[in-house]
């Protein structure tokens, strides 16, 4: 699987958009970005996956880079209650299903 | 449509006892997964199961854990003669046959080993 970079923390102010950045230089072509955050104690979540092109759903929106070797998570409001640790997984598709977690993003949404 | 179920939340199991974590996937979900995570550490996959069979369990410990996901009932992770290093939250997830890499998640079980 790809390796993903991440940066360790981030905060953003309640409200305003939290932009998640993630290096991914040595994907390959049929490989899809996945996104989770777990929110403290609490089991993973599931946001939002991509392959080249973006992706928005009610959660977030997925912008990936023309080359595919980055991508950003944007969360267009963030509240407080978005504080998390944020996953970027880069997954083969059709292979062992599981998934591997890095050491995310922790975001701290600021009041 | 519920979410994953697990239980119990909670467990506490003295040292050389068996644990018994159980798993009910998502309805219409036919993939389910075991993962742990280990104090202050990530999540570590352990084992992906469909029904009556183990698909992959690279993430296994070699002796004291199995798993299950039989033809009718939960998913069970099964942990003999439990360890103080065991202590840990266990998620289940469970994924439709379709879309593999969207797995939901449990609320998890913490098992501490006293």
């Amino acid at each position: 699987d790809a390796k993903t970079t991440q940066p360790t923390s981030m905060d953003c102010a309640e409200g305003r958009a939290a932009n998640l950045p993630c290096n991914h230089s040595t994907i390959s072509g049929n490989e899809y970005v996945y996104w989770y955050r777990q929110i403290h104690s609490q089991g993973p979540q599931y946001i939002i996956h991509g392959l080249k092109n973006n992706e928005t759903n009610e959660m977030a929106s997925l912008i990936i880079t023309e080359d595919r070797k980055s991508s950003t998570l944007i969360l267009p409001h963030a509240t407080l209650r978005d504080t998390a640790v944020y996953y970027c997984i880069v997954r083969v598709g059709g292979a062992t299903n599981k998934l591997i977690f890095g050491t995310g993003t922790l975001l701290a949404v600021q009041p | 449509n519920a979410g994953v179920m697990q239980n119990p939340r909670h467990l506490v199991r003295r040292r050389g006892q068996e644990a018994r974590l159980r798993c009910s996937p998502m309805k219409g979900h036919s993939h389910v997964y075991w993962y742990r995570q280990l104090p202050e550490e990530g999540l570590k996959f352990m084992v992906y199961l469909q029904k009556e069979n183990i698909i992959d369990e690279s993430g296994m410990p070699k002796e004291r854990f199995s798993a299950e996901f039989p033809k009718e009932g939960p998913s069970i992770l099964r942990i003999q003669q439990v360890v103080r290093g065991d202590s840990a939250a266990y998620f289940c997830a469970s994924s439709p046959r379709d879309r593999p890499y969207e797995q939901y998640f449990g609320p998890g079980t913490r098992l501490t080993v006293t």
